[in-house]
């Protein structure tokens, strides 16, 4: 199995704020990699496809880059409702994994 | 627009089967489209199960290939887990999800408790 390694495993920071978090791979993935945003007692929202791509209504202050192993999700101007839980996932091969969260809270 | 709704008991004793249904509405289950169904165990993070085509074919997890069998009812345009021998260990909040080059619409999950 690919194992996905998140970083880091909590964030705090304020309103306004650039974060990013960092996701690895344990051996190439190409680009097969998804970012999810999950709230407490809800399901997870997809954001992010092909490492880069946004899903359609997903703000543009999301964003994702990387490629191999190495990826990363920025959020440029934090907003109050991007206080969550963030999973990268990849599916380059069979099982599917995740990572195993970031959890982004208020400073 | 897409909905997916789990369904199923949400107590199982240990040694049973677990056995959830995902009703699928705005879309035809039959399309080009893959049908998963992902995992959470309380306080931790998602685990990939498998998945299904509308054909018939499926992948599924090597974590638990030996207990799963994911089906699809096109006629009731649903699709279906079955876990068997049931452990502590196996509950979790479900989710059903279309693959759409991602997870891009999710259930609203259940959660199952495997208890006596």
């Amino acid at each position: 199995d690919i194992q996905m390694t998140q970083s880091p495993s909590t964030l705090s920071a304020f309103v306004g704020d650039r974060v990013t978090i960092t996701c690895r791979a344990s051996q190439s993935i190409s680009n097969l990699l998804a970012w999810y945003q999950q709230k407490p007692g809800k399901a997870p929202k997809f954001l992010i496809y092909k490492a880069s791509n946004l899903e359609r209504g997903v703000p543009s202050r999301f964003s994702g880059s990387g490629s191999g192993t190495e990826f990363t999700l920025t959020i440029s101007s934090l907003q109050p409702d991007d206080f969550a839980t963030y999973y990268c996932q990849q599916y380059q091969s069979y099982p599917y994994t995740f990572g195993q969260g970031t959890k982004l809270d208020i400073k | 627009q897409v909905q997916l709704q789990e369904s199923g008991p949400g107590l199982v004793k240990p040694s049973e089967t677990l056995s959830l249904t995902c009703a699928v509405s705005g879309a035809s289950i039959s399309s080009s489209d893959w049908w998963s169904w992902v995992r959470q165990p309380p306080g931790k993070g998602l685990e990939w199960i498998g998945e299904i085509y509308h054909l018939g074919t499926t992948n599924y997890n090597p974590s638990v290939q030996s207990r799963v069998t994911i089906s699809v009812d096109k006629s009731k345009n649903q699709f279906s887990l079955r876990l068997t021998s049931v452990t502590a260990a196996d509950t979790a909040v479900y989710y059903c999800a279309r693959w759409g080059g991602g997870m891009d619409v999710w259930g609203q999950g259940t959660t199952v408790i495997v208890s006596s």
